[in-house]
């Protein structure tokens, strides 16, 4: 069975730009979440779906978005780019979705997104 | 709020030997998860091992074992018989259903 697969792996944008990254979990997996590493402030959570809908969110701006489609793959877009917005964009799926915080979740290898 | 301290930044073992990494949480629920996660410089987080709350039976994977201490909120992980691939950043998580709280990572260096 693949793994979860995030696309791009790089990426570079300068600021005032927005960006879409990817994420395609294991099949047969219902939860998608998203999270934002930086050596700054570690590893904060986003948000995450379930079927579709946006289930729990984490503390960050409206301009930190996502969606999740029929098919489990989710998209994550950050509009109006700043420079704070550099990091390790990590997304994980689980199998049954029963609790954000309750199951194994297994990691894709994240985008390193760099905005200039 | 929902806290994950791990106070040691950096630790470093000689391969073969034990160590232990050390975390401290503070939730106000009753019902959570704990676990420890792996990522090595691939950047892919990997689960080293999962503890329900509700368990007093410390969890245990091949040559990693947890120590909880649920009244004194510390969630330790022991390592036995340190290996060259057990190198990398470890992650101490808080989860409850409907938050996922990290703490800030302890960098395991392994020597020969």
């Amino acid at each position: 069975k693949a793994g979860v697969t995030q696309t791009p792996r790089y990426l570079i944008k300068t600021r005032g730009q927005q960006v879409t990254l990817s994420c395609s979990p294991i099949s047969g997996h219902r939860s998608v979440s998203w999270y934002q590493q930086t050596p700054g402030q570690g590893l904060q959570f986003l948000f995450e779906y379930f079927s579709e809908t946006q289930r729990n969110k984490g503390n960050f701006p409206g301009r930190f978005s996502g969606r999740q489609f029929s098919n489990s793959r989710s998209e994550m877009n950050v509009s109006t780019l700043e420079l704070g917005d550099s990091a390790l964009y990590l997304c994980a799926s689980s199998l049954r979705g029963l609790g954000l915080g309750y199951e194994k979740l297994f990691f894709g290898s994240g985008t390193q997104l760099s905005v200039l | 709020a929902q806290t994950v301290t791990q106070s040691q930044p950096e630790m470093s073992v000689q391969e073969a030997e034990t160590v232990t990494l050390s975390c401290t949480y503070d939730t106000s629920e009753s019902d959570y998860y704990l676990f420890w996660y792996k990522q090595p410089p691939s950047r892919q987080m990997i689960l080293v091992i999962r503890q329900e709350a509700y368990k007093q039976q410390n969890a245990t994977e091949n040559r990693f074992s947890v120590n909880f201490q649920k009244a004194a909120k510390s969630f330790s992980l022991k390592i036995s018989d340190s290996q060259l691939g057990d190198a990398a950043m470890y992650f101490c998580a808080l989860g409850t259903a409907s938050k996922l709280t990290f703490g800030t990572g302890t960098r395991l260096q392994v020597t020969l």
